[in-house]
């Protein structure tokens, strides 16, 4: 069964720094793996989406990895805003059973 | 384009009652998921709709109950009601698995609280 873990639950960070959040995943049989952002009470938005075969991909300040054989994904956001402050969320994909898999989540705060 | 669509935004219940919660997916998605998302519990899986028919469940107990219609347009069903329902529950859709339906997109939410 697919666990998927995000540490740390919180980080608060002054604004211009870079930063990383992490996601691992217990079964590295995974078809992809997404990043969202979800914004207090709001819906989630697709960030950044790494199929199995690829090992990172970028969108202007977000650049994510992904190491299926550590069961590992990072998502770096460089130069941090104020803006940037949301839930970010990790969910795998396995492909057959049609579901993603959900992290609880890391929530960033950037202070200006 | 249209993203995903739900309605209510929010709805208020007792407990006991029954919910229906509506989405309508990306025009052309054939998929239509369901997830729910309770305080401290993170987002969890509930129902997948694919072509008018359930293709898979999460572990959840008969009374989360939905459809799909021709359309692909979908119906949550909560019956009974109880406390811990109240939650914010999601829709997305994607294209048909395996015919680049590994992406899916999502809807703003329901806000269901059970009183």
């Amino acid at each position: 069964k697919q666990e998927v873990t995000q540490i740390p639950a919180a980080l608060s960070v002054p604004e211009g720094e870079n930063l990383v959040l992490n996601c691992s995943f217990t079964d590295s049989a995974i078809y992809n793996l997404q990043w969202f952002r979800q914004d207090p009470g709001k819906g989630l938005t697709s960030l950044l989406l790494i199929q199995s075969s690829q090992r990172e991909q970028t969108s202007g300040r977000l650049n994510a990895s992904l190491d299926k054989s550590s069961g590992r994904s990072t998502l770096y956001i460089a130069a941090s805003q104020p803006g940037d402050s949301a839930t970010y969320l990790c969910a795998a994909y396995g492909g057959s059973q049609g579901n993603l898999i959900f992290g609880k989540g890391t929530k960033l705060s950037v202070k200006p | 384009e249209a993203g995903v669509t739900q309605s209510p935004t929010h709805l208020i219940k007792t407990r006991g009652q029954q919910a229906t919660l509506r989405c309508s997916p990306i025009s052309g998605h054939t998929s239509v998921y369901w997830y729910q998302q309770a305080l401290g519990l993170g987002l969890q899986f509930l129902l997948w709709y694919d072509e008018g028919e359930e293709r898979n469940r999460g572990n959840f107990p008969p009374r989360f109950s939905g459809r799909q219609f021709p359309n692909y347009s979908s119906e949550l069903n909560v019956n009974a009601l109880e406390l811990e329902d109240s939650a914010l529950y999601l829709c997305a859709s994607s294209l048909l698995v395996g015919e680049g339906g590994e992406t899916q997109y999502f809807g703003p939410g329901t806000r269901l609280l059970v009183l």
